[in-house]
């Protein structure tokens, strides 16, 4: 199955500044590539996704990036704000219908 | 998206019982899948619940422990039988769409004592 490595684990910026997460996959296959923001206490929820026929999609101050030669894809999070706190979660979706979780950033965007 | 309800939301239980969460989604999807979050950590599958057909268990996660329910496209039950401590955790169903976006229920809290 697919295995998914996320990086780093904790993340600490200053609010304005840009926050960059990084996750590599090992199956060459996967072709889907969510990211998800866990507050505390809520459920993950999808704030941005890639397919493996696209290099980069933005939505606003977030943006993803997909290297599929090196097999690596990062989320961007421009102008980072207090309400950007949260744990971040990469996945990837191989094909038998499964996705493979990153093990968490733990993201603190200090005021 | 989808809109998905789970019951309980918590719920303390001793060790030794069984408890059943219940997942609800407002349209008819394929893909139901339960997973496992120990606090502090990531999302662990536990199964793909099938439609009219047994559950698919991950590696570490059994039939006899985590049965599986899936009556129609729409509603899934995942029981925790026999808990121990270490059964603590939250429960969260999720559902796939065609598009291949995935979304989670508000998770269920469990605490076995």
């Amino acid at each position: 199955g697919e295995n998914v490595e996320q990086h780093p684990s904790t993340l600490s910026v200053q609010e304005g500044d840009s926050a960059v997460i990084k996750c590599t996959y090992s199956d060459s296959a996967s072709n889907y590539f969510p990211w998800y923001k866990q507050e505390l206490g809520k459920r993950p929820q999808l704030i941005i996704d890639i397919r493996s026929n696209v290099g980069e999609k933005k939505d606003q101050r977030i943006a993803v990036t997909l290297n599929k030669t090196a097999k690596h894809f990062s989320l961007h999070i421009t102008e980072t704000q207090p309400e950007d706190s949260a744990v971040y979660f990469c996945a990837g979706y191989d094909n038998f219908n499964k996705f493979y979780f990153g093990s968490g950033t733990k993201l603190n965007v200090k005021p | 998206s989808a809109v998905i309800s789970q019951k309980p939301s918590r719920d303390i239980c001793q060790r030794g019982t069984s408890l059943t969460i219940q997942c609800q989604v407002d349209s008819q999807v394929t893909m139901m899948f339960w997973y496992r979050q120990q606090p502090g950590q990531s999302l662990t599958l536990i199964a793909t619940a099938n439609q009219g057909s047994e559950a698919t268990y991950e590696s570490g996660f059994v039939i006899d422990k985590f049965p599986i329910s899936r009556p129609n496209l729409t509603f899934s039950t995942l029981t925790v039988s026999n808990m121990s401590p270490e059964d603590s955790s939250i429960y969260l169903c999720s559902v796939r769409t065609a598009s291949y976006e995935q979304y989670f229920g508000p998770g269920t809290r469990l605490t076995v004592t």
